[in-house]
């Protein structure tokens, strides 16, 4: 089953308006989460990697006051996308480690964002 | 910067056809290898990976993939494609030192067909 949940699957929305989205961990600690965009027809891109009790590490690019990251517990990492526009529309998909340092991830079901 | 390129974006087969799935990688340190697949509507899972030792490595639901580090390759194989096997298949690669940083190919979407 599942070992990362992500929360909502789709949501639509109106340009300007915030949208959390949530990514837990079931079953385990995760002190570090990663947040992945997919474009259509493109490949995943990492967003940000989120620390429990820190602040995030955003990649080049990636605007770190669009793209609010949160993770205040060892289970829980969330994304806000703040003052949302029609280009911030995307598959967003949520990652933790499944081992330290290999590279294994499990991932989240992802989240479809429309902005209207 | 480190990529990845997957050859064929788009893949149709007939079931019981075999299957190869090119993935080639720019990084030229020690790397750590992966497929994901993910089937119509749902999460990516792991479909097989690539640490170290033989570089013939097998997954699940018959899928193997052979590390060949002179060609910074990865490709993916199966000798019988079955319709379920219809998904989206990305490669992915995590340089050594780079944490559980990935870079992912831009996915091959392969439908089999009865």
């Amino acid at each position: 089953g599942a070992v990362v949940s992500q929360h909502p699957s789709r949501v639509i929305c109106k340009s300007g308006t915030s949208v959390k989205i949530e990514c837990r961990s079931l079953d385990f600690q995760a002190t570090t989460m990663f947040w992945y965009r997919q474009f259509p027809k493109q490949s995943l891109m990492l967003m940000a990697t989120s620390n429990e009790g820190s602040k995030a590490t955003y990649e080049q690019g990636v605007e770190k006051d669009k793209f609010l990251i949160n993770h205040a517990s060892l289970t829980l990492s969330t994304l806000t996308v703040t003052s949302a526009h029609p280009e911030d529309s995307s598959f967003y998909i949520c990652s933790a480690p499944a081992s330290t340092d290999t590279g294994e991830l499990f991932f989240g079901e992802g989240s479809r964002l429309t902005v209207l | 910067a480190q990529s990845v390129s997957q050859h064929n974006h788009h893949v149709i087969l007939s079931e019981a056809a075999s299957l190869e799935l090119g993935c080639n990688y720019s990084y030229g340190g020690t790397v750590n290898l992966f497929w994901y697949v993910q089937y119509p509507g749902q999460h990516l899972q792991l479909l097989l990976k690539y640490f170290s030792g033989d570089p013939l490595v097998k997954g699940i639901k018959g899928f193997e993939a052979e590390f060949i580090k002179s060609k910074f390759s990865f490709n993916l194989r199966k000798p019988s494609v079955q319709w379920s096997d219809t998904a989206e298949y990305f490669c992915a690669v995590k340089s050594w030192g780079g944490g559980n940083k990935l870079t992912f190919g831009t996915g091959t979407q392969l439908k089999v067909e009865l």
